[in-house]
């Protein structure tokens, strides 16, 4: 099992660009979640996903949007990156039962926008 | 929605010695409150939790205590080893169900460093 896998690991854009953050579960989990990581401020949730086809917004979602379409994978987007969400994103999913209510991260993406 | 707070945001002790790190919640209906460790460039990962039907949890050199009157709840490291040091994030949640669905409100985080 390779548990929960992120692409890209680094990626550094320009004001303005777009891009995607995939995040992959082999755990056939239903919960994904995707938070931001910042000096200081601890883990915050951006997105998260209760199953196949779902997303909701969680605490910091502004700028950002998501998709489910495989229960596996979980996408994080930006469509007009800011120098504000220059940050280490991380993917996370918890199986729903039995629900020892753990998370599984990823190994994390660090993204710079300059 | 939830709040949690954690103290201190940095904490240096001497390999052996004890470490304390506190967290408080604002929402009463929270039930689920793990920790997490984190290395340098590594993943969090879960290294203790606690539900609200019980006071208090260990795990070899780890214990979490909880005062759901007070809604705030510690962790406490004894014999404390180089390999201690990492970042160390308390979170709070409703657990699973209703609207919830377990999401975790994590605190500021906590630098431990264990000096040799």
């Amino acid at each position: 099992n390779a548990g929960v896998t992120q692409t890209p690991k680094f990626r550094v854009l320009k004001t303005g660009q777009s891009m995607t953050l995939l995040c992959a579960q082999d755990m056939n989990h239903e919960y994904m979640y995707w938070y931001r990581q910042d000096p200081g401020m601890g883990l915050r949730l951006i997105h998260y996903s209760v199953g196949e086809g779902t997303t909701a917004k969680g605490e910091v979602p502004d700028g950002y949007n998501v998709s489910r379409l495989k229960k596996q994978n979980f996408l994080l987007g930006l469509e007009s990156a800011a120098p504000s969400q220059t940050s280490v994103y991380f993917c996370a999913s918890r199986r729903d039962y039995p629900n020892t209510g753990e998370l599984f991260f990823g190994e994390g993406s660090r993204l710079t926008v300059l | 929605g939830e709040n949690v707070e954690q103290h201190p945001s940095t904490l240096s002790v001497q390999e052996g010695d004890s470490a304390v790190i506190k967290c408080t919640y604002s929402d009463s209906a929270s039930n689920y409150f793990p920790w997490y460790k984190q290395e340098l460039g590594k993943r969090p990962q879960l290294i203790i939790d606690i539900r609200s039907n019980v006071g208090e949890k260990k795990d070899q050199r780890i214990a979490v205590t909880l005062n759901k009157t007070a809604k705030h709840f510690s962790l406490h490291i004894t014999e404390t080893q180089p390999e201690d040091s990492a970042v160390y994030f308390c979170a709070a949640s409703l657990g699973a169900g209703g609207t919830s669905y377990g999401k975790l409100t994590f605190g500021q985080g906590t630098i431990l460093t264990v000096h040799p």
